[in-house]
């Protein structure tokens, strides 16, 4: 399958500074990319949805100033937490739709844990 | 998408064959059935999906019902490094988005 990589694995930075997050399709081109948050013990909430060249659409009550998405080419999209807060400490995990062959499938990258001290 | 229906925790004993049940009874005719795993701390792992007919690769095989509001996926001899939580997810053809529900918290046991 398709392999998608996210780097950092592991951040902590301190509140009120900003964190990126990079999400990069290795293997193929990816003009859809998908950005989720998941707090411990629960299940994987979409946050948004981020296509190449353009604007990202966000899911309701995500604050696009605060989560900044960059799609500015077909195998990397970026994440910037703004002015982090401890309350944004989460596994944020990308995904990208595969494209030709794959492009039913969706694919994750391996997850970013953010801890904001 | 159609909302999909699956135990919350189910156990396997090492070597025996698991099988992971799903409810998807509004599943419409262009909607797929998916399903990924999440290995504690770690991003959703891709498995299979199928739309009509029975479906099998390296990791697991995908039994649909005729009817298609249920499926069965089934790991053929579950190790430990299977243990994981197992999300079905019904997706439209022409839609990108993933919707998790809470899956089934599979625990192989040796």
């Amino acid at each position: 399958g398709a392999v998608v990589s996210q780097h950092p694995s592991r951040v902590i930075c301190k509140s009120g500074t900003s964190v990126k997050i990079e999400c990069r399709s290795l293997d193929f081109q990816a003009t859809t990319m998908f950005w989720y948050r998941q707090f411990p013990k629960q299940s994987l909430m979409l946050m948004a949805t981020s296509n190449e060249g353009s604007k990202a659409t966000y899911e309701q009550g995500v604050e696009k100033d605060k989560f900044l998405i960059n799609h500015a080419s077909l195998t990397l999209s970026t994440l910037t937490v703004t002015s982090a807060h401890p309350e944004d400490s989460s596994f944020y995990i990308c995904s990208a739709r595969g494209a030709g062959a794959l492009g039913n499938t969706i694919y994750f990258g391996e997850g970013s844990w953010l801890t904001v001290v | 998408d159609a909302k999909t229906t699956q135990p919350p925790s189910m156990d396997c004993a090492e070597g025996r064959a698991a099988n992971l049940p799903c409810n998807h009874s509004t599943i419409s005719g262009n909607e797929y059935v998916y399903w990924y795993r999440q290995i504690h701390s770690q991003g959703p792992q891709y498995i299979i999906h199928g739309l009509k007919n029975n479906e099998t690769n390296e990791m697991a095989s995908l039994i649909i019902t005729e009817d298609r509001k249920s499926s069965t996926l089934i790991l053929p001899h579950a190790t430990l490094r299977d243990t994981a939580v197992y999300y079905c997810i019904v997706k439209g053809a022409g839609s990108y988005q993933l919707t998790f529900g809470k899956g089934t918290k599979l625990s192989v046991i040796p």
